[in-house]
């Protein structure tokens, strides 16, 4: 079975420039996270989807900062604009049932010039 | 908030040695663990996972041993393999409707040959 998907593996783009961040959870997961990982602060939890809806987007930085889940298997997470200090792994995790075992993607790695 | 730390930042074996990697927790509610491991370029992967009614639990050459009175828990690793060098995570949930998985900072295991 194909496990969480994310793209782009890779991202490098300018400051000020849109970044849009895609996720598939795996097939039948009802809940999806985004976090961020960083050397400085570990992995930090960015928002919380349940059903498709935001449940906690207390995580996210600024407003610059947005995610949508339009539907059960796909979600993305956008930073417009964007800052050097965005650059990081960027991982969507899903589970099947909120706060036991979440299943990661590949991660994307962002670098803002 | 309460938080999951780890005690030692990084961990260096001989192949074959026997790995024991330790996590302090705060959280006195926190009712299931995970290990993760995550290997260069990789996202978290779980390893073993243990809930609060047990203190010991068995997996291929790992074992997670938890110590609810003095908050500890550790993940021990048989015959470590050069495959295993990884950042070790330690991950707790409060359980209840608590969504979110608390992450320790990480333990860099090394093996050396």
């Amino acid at each position: 079975d194909a496990g969480v998907i994310q793209s782009p593996r890779h991202e490098v783009t300018e400051m000020g420039q849109e970044v849009t961040l895609r996720c598939k959870p795996i097939s039948g997961h009802n809940s999806l996270f985004w976090y961020r990982q960083t050397m400085m602060r570990g992995l930090e939890l960015l928002i919380y989807f349940n059903n498709n809806v935001p449940i906690d987007d207390s995580g996210m930085p600024e407003d610059r900062f947005s995610a949508k889940m339009p539907n059960a298997s796909f979600s993305t997470l956008k930073i417009q604009p964007s800052e050097p200090r965005d650059s990081a792994v960027y991982f969507c995790a899903s589970s099947l049932l909120a706060g036991r075992e979440q299943f990661f993607g590949p991660g994307t790695r962002l670098t803002v010039l | 908030g309460e938080s999951v730390g780890l005690h030692l930042p990084t961990l260096s074996v001989q192949e074959g040695d026997n790995s024991i990697i330790n996590c302090a927790y705060s959280n006195s509610a926190s009712d299931y663990f995970i290990w993760y491991k995550q290997e260069s370029g990789k996202g978290p992967q779980f390893i073993i996972d243990i809930r609060s009614n047990m203190d010991k639990r068995q997996g291929q050459r790992v074992t997670v041993l938890l110590n609810k009175t003095v908050k500890h828990l550790s993940l021990q690793i048989a015959a470590t393999q050069p495959g295993d060098s990884a950042v070790y995570f330690c991950a707790e949930n409060s359980g209840g409707s608590n969504y979110k998985l608390t992450f320790g900072k990480g333990t860099l295991l090394t093996v050396n040959p």
